[in-house]
């Protein structure tokens, strides 16, 4: 079992719409979650972390986290085209320790005009 | 602020020849790590830094070594390139704490033919 996994997709969503994304850790002892955007060719940027059980806002981006069911989700609500992009789901803490942070594969995510 | 600098963008190397990837950064960042990024892969540790004078073996670091020259420079060196090796090459910093995000550079795209 991969300790982070994201289904790959594409995810396609209308302009307008809430994109949800998904991960799944196979760590319980994970402490901090993050998302990160990539777009294609360029370097991953952070787009926001969590690590108590619940949502958390930022603007347009609500990541929520459920750690009794090893589960971490990013919504985009009001989804741009300019959102196209992949999406990266990472973990640390646990087994791994803070200094690791554990990648999933990532989920394209690609919004229509 | 430049935050993360990796030099050279790109390479192409023969198998067998060796190089060095350059990493610097202005963050006064205590951690700063190496990731390779393959298609289908995601992004996984080759080595990292925890702080100045410590280096240690991330997931894949086979065919690698690393030197921390100081609080701002990481180098990767490939002593001796196999085509396995092609691959985009990431830098990240972080502050070292348990939830501290990565800064990532821009990467380098190493083909060995």
């Amino acid at each position: 079992q991969k300790e982070v996994e994201q289904n790959s997709g594409p995810l396609s969503v209308p302009e307008g719409a809430i994109a949800s994304l998904n991960c799944t850790y196979s760590d319980r002892g994970s402490q901090s979650f993050f998302w990160y955007r990539q777009y294609s060719g360029k370097s991953p940027e952070l787009i926001m972390f969590i690590y108590s059980n619940g949502d958390k806002e930022d603007g347009r981006f609500t990541a929520q986290l459920n750690k009794a069911s090893q589960y971490v989700s990013l919504l985009i609500r009001d989804s741009q085209p300019s959102d196209s992009a992949t999406y990266l789901c990472a973990v640390n803490g646990g087994n791994t320790g803070f200094q690791k942070l554990v990648f999933g594969t990532g989920t394209r995510l690609l919004v229509s005009p | 602020n430049a935050g993360v600098t990796q030099t050279p963008k790109f390479q192409v190397l023969k198998t067998g020849q060796s190089m060095t990837l350059q990493c610097a950064q202005d963050m006064n960042h205590n951690s700063m790590y190496w990731y390779r990024q393959d298609p289908g892969m995601g992004l996984r540790l080759i080595y990292y830094s925890a702080s100045e004078g410590t280096t240690d073996k991330g997931e894949v670091p086979n065919g690698y070594n690393v030197s921390r020259l100081n609080k701002r420079e990481f180098s990767l060196r490939l002593e001796s390139a196999a085509p396995s090796q092609t691959s985009v090459y990431f830098c990240a910093s972080s502050e070292g704490a348990d939830i501290s995000p990565l800064h990532f550079g821009n990467g380098t795209r190493l083909t060995v033919t």
